[in-house]
């Protein structure tokens, strides 16, 4: 596609229940980026792939959290039992490489909100 | 570790007007800098970068310098335009894959 895609743009979802989130890079893109941006706050780092790989996890709040990646291509995001404080924009963006003038695209978001 | 802080906001203030948001980071070695906007009901976007030392980013009528010895990469317009109203975020990446951002700052230019 032309850009990075997210979906869905919003869900809403009950405490407890299991979400996930998906992200569609731009095609050929090796890096994946997951953020989270909670209301009037800055962005959060949470995880990145090298292709299909996680080198780095730690941006990870809980391990009610995962996320996996096919390839080059589509990556999820997993929120387990959520909580209220789960509640913000999840933000994807992904660039060619993993080095450090290579811009990130960002998808519009995916808002979460746990009732 | 890296880290970026930029002026808190809001900032409000009149088309034409000049504008500057600073931002200064922390950072080993020789990182990349970015300036990120995100537009109201849109996805963020790169507004400008720069690589090196010394190097300006411009794009918009924005620009911005890189500056080793401040440690600091402030954002500046000349004259502003109520479509400039967006939040604005400094961002760096210490040359491997983490890009660090910094808290946004929410400009609103009135006409």
């Amino acid at each position: 596609g032309a850009g990075v895609s997210q979906s869905p743009s919003n869900k809403v979802t009950e405490k407890g229940k299991d979400v996930e989130l998906r992200c569609d890079p731009i095609s050929g893109h090796t890096a994946l980026y997951w953020y989270r941006q909670r209301l009037g706050q800055g962005l959060e780092f949470l995880i990145y792939f090298q292709g299909n790989s996680a080198p780095d996890k730690s941006g990870l709040p809980s391990d009610r959290f995962s996320a996996e990646r096919t390839g080059e291509s589509v990556s999820t995001l997993t929120i387990q039992r959520t909580q209220q404080e789960d509640s913000a924009v999840y933000l994807c963006a992904s660039s060619p490489y993993f080095t450090g003038g290579s811009e990130a695209f960002f998808g519009q978001g995916t808002r979460l909100t746990v009732v | 570790g890296n880290s970026v802080t930029q002026m808190e906001g809001p900032v409000t203030l009149s088309e034409e007007a000049f504008l500057t948001i600073n931002c200064t980071y922390t950072a080993t070695g020789y990182p990349s800098l970015f300036w990120y906007v995100q537009y109201p009901g849109e996805g963020l976007q790169l507004l400008l970068k720069a690589t090196k030392a010394d190097d300006k980013g411009s794009n918009k009528g924005f620009e911005a310098t890189y500056r080793k010895e401040t440690t600091s990469f402030h954002l500046e317009k000349g004259s502003v335009q109520v479509s400039d109203s967006a939040v604005y975020f400094c961002a760096l990446n210490p040359n491997d894959y983490k890009l660090s951002f910094g808290a946004g700052t929410t400009v609103t230019v009135r006409a």
